[in-house]
């Protein structure tokens, strides 16, 4: 089964900062999604990565898949403190397309402040 | 009204009690999916359904239920509750078009003393 690693697992950075969180697969990646969640409340999904080379943005967050190094990197700027939370990342696609099972990282916690 | 909602948000229950948890979808998707979060260990899938008359075991499936009532509807029930399945569950739904991703619920917390 794949297996999605996150780093780092948690990381604190000032407000104003940039930072990246990885996301790396044991198994080739054909798709990746990433979702953000509040503490103790729900996931909200920030993009979805369809092949490799693609990269996507919502708002400030920037999303890349690298198929080759079987990675995605969500990277922020300028952070704020709205962007504290877990950030998770999703795969549910083998070689065969997508099995409809979300496997999860274990998440990256980022806080922010002021 | 949210897309996912989940009954009870928060419950306290006790050991060897029987337990059920709701989620009900407004997305007419037929994909649903019950999974637990546990600190350090991220999300783990219990059950799925991929429609009314097909229900899965996920990674952990032992010592829970489910029940697709609908295409709706989807409980997850814990028939004998105990200490170790304390965690905060989630429902998730997806249907076509994986561009818009899975849709979570708020979740439910369970403790069980």
């Amino acid at each position: 089964s794949q297996e999605l690693e996150q780093s780092p697992q948690s990381l604190i950075v000032q407000e104003g900062k940039n930072l990246t969180i990885n996301c790396t697969s044991s198994k080739t990646l054909y798709g990746l999604y990433w979702y953000k969640q509040k503490y103790g409340e729900g996931l909200i999904f920030l993009m979805m990565l369809q092949k490799g080379g693609e990269e996507k943005s919502h708002e400030k967050i920037t999303a890349k898949l690298d198929e080759k190094k079987q990675q995605s990197s969500l990277h922020i700027t300028a952070s704020q403190p709205s962007h504290a939370g877990i950030y998770l990342c999703g795969a549910d696609k083998d070689s065969g397309g997508s099995n409809y099972k979300l496997t999860f990282g274990k998440g990256t916690l980022l806080t922010v402040n002021p | 009204d949210a897309d996912v909602t989940q009954t009870p948000r928060n419950r306290i229950t006790k050991t060897g009690k029987r337990i059920m948890l709701e989620c009900s979808q407004t997305k007419g998707h037929d994909r649903m999916y019950w999974y637990r979060q546990d600190p350090g260990l991220g999300l783990r899938l219990i059950y799925y359904s991929f429609d009314v008359k097909d229900i899965n075991k996920g990674e952990i499936s032992d010592g829970y239920s489910v029940s697709r009532q609908a295409q709706a509807k989807f409980s997850l029930s814990l028939e004998s509750a105990i200490p170790n399945q304390t965690a905060l569950y989630f429902c998730a739904t997806s249907g076509p078009g994986q561009e818009n991703g899975y849709t979570f619920g708020s979740g439910t917390r369970l403790t069980v003393v």
